[in-house]
């Protein structure tokens, strides 16, 4: 079975542009979840989706949303990007929301 | 709301030697606990995981992790340690039952450098 997989691998924005990260879960999984990696934070969760429905959501402004898609693929957008949204995003895919989450290579976003 | 303490975010260790990974956590609910590792530029690689029924809990490769309700620990150990197993680790909660939605809750990580 292919792993999770995540697009783009890198990403270069400067401040107030927007961007959108994708990822395809491992196929049958259904819960999709996103998380934010950065040095100084450690690793927080940012949302979950189900069956295209955003059913968690972490302490981000608004300004970070996302997406699922009916063949469980998600997007997370985050607009309006700041210098302190550089990080590694990974996204985690689980049969079910309370197994154990398999997680992709990241994204890795540098705001300059 | 659940929260996880690594007592150690660096640890030195020789090649051979045993080594402990020290992970406590906090819950008013019953939770499972994993451990993941993560390699520079990777994504996390799930380690072993404590779901139920045995608390002692192994990986294919040679890590060892045992649940102590009463302590709230985790601990992560392995007998002898290899070059390969440099990598930053991560002990991790979620709430059972499916309550978190999806929301693992992680230590701040603790780096093992394995030195020759």
């Amino acid at each position: 079975k292919a792993g999770v997989t995540q697009t783009p691998r890198y990403l270069i924005k400067t401040r107030g542009q927007q961007v959108t990260l994708s990822c395809s879960p491992i196929s049958g999984h259904r819960s999709v979840s996103w998380y934010q990696q950065t040095p100084g934070q450690g690793l927080q969760f940012l949302f979950e989706y189900f069956s295209e429905t955003q059913r968690n959501k972490g302490n981000f402004p608004g300004r970070f949303s996302g997406r699922q898609f009916s063949n469980s693929r998600s997007e997370m957008n985050v607009s309006t990007l700041e210098l302190g949204d550089s990080a590694l995003y990974l996204c985690a895919s689980s049969y079910l929301a309370g197994d154990e989450q398999f997680f992709g290579p990241g994204t890795r976003l540098t705001v300059l | 709301a659940q929260s996880v303490t690594q007592l150690d975010s660096q640890v030195p260790v020789f090649e051979e030697a045993p080594v402990e990974l020290r992970c406590n956590y906090s819950s008013s609910v019953s939770v499972y606990l994993f451990w993941y590792v993560q390699y520079p530029n990777q994504g996390l690689q799930l380690l072993l995981k404590y779901l139920s029924g045995s608390t002692l809990v192994e990986s294919i490769n040679g890590f060892e992790a045992e649940f102590n309700k009463s302590q709230t620990s985790f601990h992560l150990r392995k007998p002898s340690v290899h070059i390969s197993d440099t990598a930053e680790y991560f002990c991790a909660v979620i709430l059972t039952g499916g309550t978190s939605y999806g929301k693992l809750t992680f230590g701040q990580g603790t780096i093992l450098t394995v030195h020759p």
